[in-house]
């Protein structure tokens, strides 16, 4: 059965650092992973879609890698703002299957 | 607008009392699913629909019933709802394109069961 676990479960920085959030998830054959991010009392926004086939997918100061050999993914987050504040999920799927959420890390950027 | 629309978004019932949440897509995506997201659990799969007509149990289908007679429609019922239904409710649909294999989430219905 496919566990994703995704550290640090919270984290705080002050304005204009560069983070890194991370994923990592227990069966290597899946076909996509995908980073989402959730505001309070909101749904979930896609933010990168990662092929299998791809090592990394980039959206503005976004960056997000992946290592299908060794069970991660990374988010990288540049020169943070405070609107970035909010719970990251990663999420993997296998063709076919159902998508596994991690738990998520909640970010606060603070000005 | 395009996309993926619940209704309601926020809702509160009774103990033993039926209701339904409604989720609507503008696309055409064959897959549909609907999630509970509660503190200390995260994301868990009620239910989900491969195409109009074909509905199969995810991780937590109790007390839960839907069904899908359109494509774009896919509507989760509680029969006799219960305060641990008590929840925020997402439905997403899949984009299922060469490589774009991905969700789409719709805002959420906060459900509470008093």
């Amino acid at each position: 059965k496919q566990e994703v676990t995704q550290i640090p479960a919270a984290l705080s920085v002050p304005e204009g650092e560069n983070l890194v959030l991370n994923c990592s998830f227990t069966d290597s054959a899946i076909y996509n992973l995908q980073w989402f991010r959730q505001d309070p009392g909101k749904g979930l926004t896609s933010l990168l879609l990662i092929q299998s086939s791809q090592r990394e997918q980039t959206s503005g100061r976004l960056n997000a890698s992946l290592d299908k050999s060794s069970g991660r993914s990374t988010l990288y987050i540049a020169a943070s703002q405070p609107g970035d504040s909010a719970t990251y999920l990663c999420a993997v799927i296998h063709y076919g299957q159902n998508f596994v959420f991690g738990p998520g890390t909640r970010l606060s950027v603070l000005p | 607008d395009a996309g993926i629309t619940q209704s309601p978004r926020y809702k509160i019932t009774e103990t033993g009392r039926q209701v339904t949440l409604m989720c609507h897509q503008t696309w055409s995506h064959s897959y549909m699913f609907w999630y509970r997201q509660d503190l200390g659990h995260g994301l868990r799969l009620i239910y989900y629909s491969a195409a109009a007509d074909i509905t199969d149990k995810g991780e937590v289908p109790d007390g839960y019933v839907v069904s899908r007679s359109k494509t774009e429609n896919f509507p989760l019922t509680l029969e006799s709802a219960t305060r641990s239904q008590t929840s925020v409710y997402f439905c997403a649909s899949l984009i299922t394109g060469t490589g774009d294999y991905g969700y789409t989430f719709g805002s959420g219905t906060r459900l509470t069961v008093v």
